[in-house]
């Protein structure tokens, strides 16, 4: 099983508060990555990091922000949560080698009301 | 999508069956995965194959991988219920290794 977590699993919030969900991994993983996931199943990167210090923006633009103090340690925020940004949230991390496999936690339903 | 279309959108067969499913993509690759997602959970790696192989196996499951089309498909043989899930391909491209997935198949396995 992957050792990686996600917190909150679920998270139901009013508009313009500030968000902030949790991911976390304990396998020495370089790199992280978030994924957003709309109702028609299809996966969006929106950040990645290589490392500690590293943040690059995915493919869909984001509102949100994300960093990268620890190794482990990869949050996303969004500063003022609108109903637009209500989906499921995915992290992962992987080796940096080429062909690592990436492991997923188990993902945030951010629903913004 | 980012980078492919997986089809079909949705399938549903009978326990024992085999179940097929396609992936395409965009741009040169250095591997294809597949990764399975059962239902408001992450997602799982199954299989890996690289540019550079044309057919892996593993279990019940058969990849095959044609960088010619751009294509791969997953084959699932004797189909068990535990089975329904969605599955999405996966490729990293480029000197960065970003995943980009597919849009990903819905498989029902009816008992």
């Amino acid at each position: 099983e992957a050792d990686i977590y996600q917190t909150p699993r679920y998270l139901v919030i009013g508009t313009g508060k500030k968000i902030t969900l949790e991911c976390s991994q304990t396998m020495g993983h370089d790199k992280m990555y978030w994924y957003q996931q709309d109702p028609g199943m299809e996966l969006h990167l929106i950040h990645y990091s290589y490392g500690v210090n590293s943040t690059e923006k995915g493919d869909l633009s984001s509102e949100s922000t994300v960093s990268r103090i620890r190794t482990e340690h990869f949050p996303l925020t969004l500063e003022s949560a609108r109903p637009s940004h209500t989906s499921q949230y995915l992290c992962a991390s992987s080796e940096y080698f080429t062909g690592g496999r990436a492991f997923f936690g188990q993902g945030t339903r951010l629903t913004v009301v | 999508s980012q980078q492919g279309e997986e089809d079909p959108q949705a399938l549903s067969i009978q326990e024992g069956e085999n179940a097929t499913m396609n992936c395409s993509y965009k741009t040169s690759i250095n591997n294809l995965q597949w990764y399975r997602q059962n239902s408001g959970r992450g997602l799982v790696h199954l299989i890996l194959i690289r540019s550079n192989e044309r057919e892996k196996h593993s279990g019940r499951l058969r990849v095959t991988l044609d960088t010619s089309k751009k294509s791969s498909s997953l084959l699932i043989t004797a189909s068990r219920a535990a089975d329904t899930a969605s599955y999405f391909c996966a490729t990293d491209r480029g000197t960065g290794n970003q995943f980009y997935f597919g849009t990903g198949t819905s498989l029902t396995v009816i008992p």
